[in-house]
């Protein structure tokens, strides 16, 4: 059973340009979830989404950042407009239920910023 | 506001030893506890502790959570260099999905 899968690994983008990045859940799997990693910082939770719905984006900037599951694909959380400080770790994760249900990772998305 | 926090932040033993990680949580309406390694990749999945005093066990590895006093232990026996990793404990709150980690206990075991 395939686990989370994350593209790409590892992404270069310029100040000012669009970063896309895309989750796969594990089978099954319909909930998922965005969390960030700045560097020497932990994880911090951005957003909660269900197929074509988010349930919470309370930790989600307010400007430049967008997220979506749609109905058939995977999950893509969007920066518009990169800048330095968005340079970090996004991770996704997946869980077979609803949120009571145990969060599995993918391996990340290393975005850098020039 | 909620917050997990992790000690020692980083921990230096050699193989065979023993030892704990901590994790206090002070978290809104909290539900649940849970244990991850995390390698050069993905966090890992060890333990979810809903109940208190209740021990979990996976080889190793063990876990237990005290609600009254807030907090849980990570205990790892007969320590391998395998076993070097960041260790992250995240605390989930009641009716989201949200987890709220702390930052982690840099475990590196020497030969």
């Amino acid at each position: 059973n395939a686990g989370v899968m994350q593209n790409p690994r590892h992404l270069v983008r310029r100040r000012g340009q669009e970063a896309r990045l895309r989750c796969s859940p594990m089978k099954g799997h319909s909930h998922v979830y965005w969390y960030r990693q700045l560097p020497e910082e932990g994880l911090k939770f951005m957003v909660y989404l269900q197929k074509e719905n988010i349930i919470d984006e309370s930790g989600m900037p307010k400007e430049r950042f967008s997220a979506e599951f749609p109905k058939e694909g995977p999950s893509i959380l969007r920066i518009q407009q990169v800048v330095r400080g968005d340079s970090a770790a996004y991770f996704c994760a997946s869980s077979l239920g609803s949120y009571t249900d145990t969060q599995y990772f993918g391996p990340g998305t290393r975005l850098t910023v020039l | 506001e909620d917050k997990v926090v992790q000690s020692p932040l980083s921990l230096v033993v050699h193989e065979g030893d023993t030892v704990t990680l901590n994790c206090s949580y002070e978290v809104t309406n909290f539900r649940s506890l849970l244990w991850y390694k995390q390698e050069k990749k993905a966090p890992t999945f060890l333990f979810m502790l809903t109940s208190s005093g209740i021990e979990k066990k996976s080889g190793r590895l063990s876990s237990i959570l005290d609600k009254k006093e807030l907090f849980s232990i990570l205990n790892i026996t007969a320590t391998q260099t395998g076993d070097s990793a960041i260790y992250l404990c995240a605390g989930i709150p009641s009716n989201t999905g949200k987890l709220i980690f702390g930052q982690g206990t840099t475990l590196q075991v020497k030969p």
